[in-house]
């Protein structure tokens, strides 16, 4: 069974500051995905990783995978107040072919 | 891109009362959706997935005959909870599996509706 596990569960930062959220899954898969969530809100996709060493980028934000260790990162640079949000990965899970999401990042950045 | 609209967005009935759901992919054909539910600061639970002109599969613990989900279509899943109560309160989010993107890189995505707030009263 893939479990996935996302840390910290809450993370209050300020403005500028940098930091890495972690998501770790326990079974091989092949694709592994970044969503951002405001409150109230569904889901907005960020990333889509697709190999071992992919990295991809959008502004502020920098994911990453490693498919060896079953980790992925989201690396947050220079942080201001509108990333707040609850961001979550989701792995793709080969057998059954849907995803499985982590317990979710509340980022709070304070100005 | 890929669209999927959810309807309603929020949604306020009595208890004992049904409400429906409805999820279509406006621009694709989906022949895989799959219904969420999220309470407060928690993560999206599956709930069940839902395969065009099948029956649906449900996640161990969710009651099918509380939850009816029906795909006739291939743009269009509807979960249906009956006679809600109050626990049932919750955030429901659909998705649906797009094959048929063109110029995609993946064979398929996944693209999220909206959302229904459901509350029970």
């Amino acid at each position: 069974e893939l479990k996935v596990e996302q840390n910290p569960l809450f993370l209050s930062m300020q403005e500028g500051k940098n930091y890495t959220i972690y998501c770790n899954y326990s079974t091989t898969s092949d694709r592994l995905y970044w969503y951002r969530q405001d409150p109230g809100k569904s889901l907005e996709s960020l990333f889509v990783l697709l190999s071992n060493g992919a990295v991809k980028q959008e502004g502020r934000l920098m994911a990453s995978l490693d498919t060896k260790a079953r980790l992925s990162t989201l690396h947050i640079t220079a942080a201001v107040h509108d990333l707040s949000a609850t961001y979550f990965c989701a792995v793709h899970n080969n057998a059954g072919n849907m995803l499985t999401f982590g317990g979710g990042t509340r980022l709070m950045v304070k100005p | 891109g890929a669209v999927v609209s959810q309807h309603p967005s929020r949604v306020i009935c009595k208890s004992g009362t049904s409400v429906k759901i409805e999820c279509r992919s406006l621009d694709f054909q989906a022949t895989t959706m799959f219904w969420y539910r999220q309470f407060p600061k928690q993560s999206l639970m599956l709930m069940a997935t839902s395969n065009e002109g099948s029956k649906a599969t449900y996640e161990q613990g969710v009651e099918k005959d509380k939850f009816l989900i029906n795909h006739a279509s291939l743009t269009l899943s509807t979960l249906t909870v009956t006679s809600a109560h109050p626990e049932d309160s919750s955030f429901y989010i659909c998705s649906a599996r797009d094959y048929m993107r063109q110029g995609a890189q993946l064979p398929y995505g996944y693209t999220f509706g909206s959302g229904t707030r459901l509350t029970v009263v």
